[in-house]
């Protein structure tokens, strides 16, 4: 079956660097995508969308690029801060009549002080 | 604040025992989600529902039972069938119809004794 999938399980960074993380996606229907941030023992936080009929999307301190041509999303966070650490994952809208996903595994991201 | 309240946050299950997992959401929204996520994997849907007394189910419904009678609850019952239950299981919740963020609650962690 169709699956999003991330290229790597963690990442680590200084704090104050920027940080890229990145997700692949096969169904060519999707044309909705969604970054989640997870802490430890919490649920999924939302932190930013965007729609196949754009290729970029910015919001405090995030950026989310679509690259429809090769189904590659990005998400970048700037300055990052100890507060990121978390694991973060993606999701593409399934495109059918219900508003359902496919989840990615994640990535765990490290900031080191 | 408005958002999704999941009870308990730990729950344990003896052989043989149906166990009932709450959710409540105050924002409004239509259409409500059981995921379960384990280690290494995407979240997996269980059941949705799109409106109040309508429910569908997902990509591993067997052993799992939902109710959807008032519109900000959706309660999930494990059932004795479930024979793999231990997951961290997640509720969700967005407005229709399609391609809108789903917002999660923070959680119940099922074991078994």
């Amino acid at each position: 079956g169709e699956s999003v999938g991330l290229h790597l399980p963690t990442l680590s960074v200084q704090e104050g660097d920027n940080s890229i993380i990145n997700c692949a996606y096969s169904n060519s229907a999707s044309d909705y995508f969604i970054w989640y941030k997870q802490e430890s023992g919490k649920g999924p936080q939302f932190i930013i969308d965007i729609r196949s009929n754009m290729d970029k999307r910015q919001g405090q301190r995030v950026t989310v690029l679509l690259n429809k041509t090769v189904k590659h999303l990005s998400l970048q966070i700037a300055a990052t801060q100890p507060g990121d650490s978390a694991v973060y994952f993606c999701a593409e809208n399934k495109g059918d009549t219900g508003n359902q996903f496919y989840f990615g595994t994640g990535t765990s991201l490290t900031v080191i002080p | 604040d408005g958002g999704i309240t999941q009870s308990p946050k730990y729950l344990f299950r003896k052989e043989g025992q149906n166990v009932t997992l709450s959710c409540e959401q105050n924002l409004n929204h239509d259409a409500m989600y059981w995921y379960r996520q384990d280690p290494g994997q995407g979240l997996r849907l269980i059941y949705y529902s799109q409106i109040v007394n309508d429910f569908q189910k997902g990509d591993i419904a067997e052993g799992y039972s939902v109710s959807r009678e008032k519109k900000e609850s959706f309660p999930l019952t494990v059932t004795s069938a479930q024979k793999n239950p231990t997951a961290f299981y997640l509720c969700a919740s967005s407005r229709s119809p399609i391609n809108q963020p789903q917002h999660f609650g923070d959680g119940t962690r099922l074991s078994i004794l």
